[in-house]
């Protein structure tokens, strides 16, 4: 089945600066793909989706870059902001049906 | 529009005992996951239906954990004997199976078995 990888685990940024979060994947079948931020105590909010027919897309200061030759997506925050300190997970799936997420990147943006 | 309601947010257990997390969807919506979030980890599907019916519980340990949906509305997954190793957050989605359509996920019920 699908696996997923995503780092890094970890992230500080200061507030202004850009933080990148990448993840791969294993099934070249994958044609939806996806990002997730979680706060603490909420649950999984939609950042950006994009289908496999998209290398760019960008949304509101975040840019999502999908490379299929390497199987590798990611996400990048430009000038973050201490509102943006959570935790952020990637998503794909072959047909929609079912997610298949990365273990997570805690971001923390210091003032 | 109401989101996708969990309840209860939190659950305390001694190993052996059961515990029911009960899952209402937004309405109109006909397909429904449950997905386990160990802590640190990412969300991992357990379940999901298209209105009544199981679409794929492959990864739900069948022994001790089960889930319905019996009239393709709200869902109860229910774990019989839990472990310690069940400690998790549970995580309830829903999604109107059209093209374009967004997953929308509940908050989550937090488990915590000792």
């Amino acid at each position: 089945g699908e696996q997923v990888e995503q780092r890094p685990p970890h992230l500080s940024v200061r507030e202004g600066d850009s933080a990148i979060i990448i993840c791969t994947y294993t099934d070249s079948a994958t044609a939806y793909f996806s990002w997730y931020k979680q706060e603490a105590g909420a649950g999984l909010q939609l950042l950006m989706s994009v289908l496999s027919n998209v290398d760019r897309k960008e949304e509101q200061g975040l840019t999502v870059l999908l490379n299929k030759k390497d199987k590798r997506l990611s996400l990048n925050l430009t000038a973050a902001h201490p509102g943006d300190s959570a935790v952020y997970f990637c998503a794909v799936s072959v047909n929609y049906n079912v997610l298949y997420f990365g273990s997570g990147t805690k971001l923390t943006v210091e003032p | 529009e109401a989101g996708v309601t969990q309840s209860p947010r939190y659950a305390v257990l001694q190993e052996g005992q059961a515990v029911s997390f009960w899952c209402d969807p937004i309405s109109g919506h006909d397909t429904l996951y449950w997905y386990q979030q160990p802590r640190d980890q990412g969300p991992q599907l357990l379940v999901y239906f298209r209105d009544e019916a199981v679409i794929d519980n492959s990864q739900l340990p069948s022994d001790r954990f089960s889930a319905v949906r019996p009239k393709g509305t709200n869902s109860t997954l229910k774990i019989q004997s839990a472990k310690q190793g069940d400690t998790a957050t549970y995580l309830c989605a829903s999604l109107r199976d059209r093209l374009n359509e967004r997953l929308f996920f509940g908050h989550g019920t937090k488990l915590s078995v000792l």
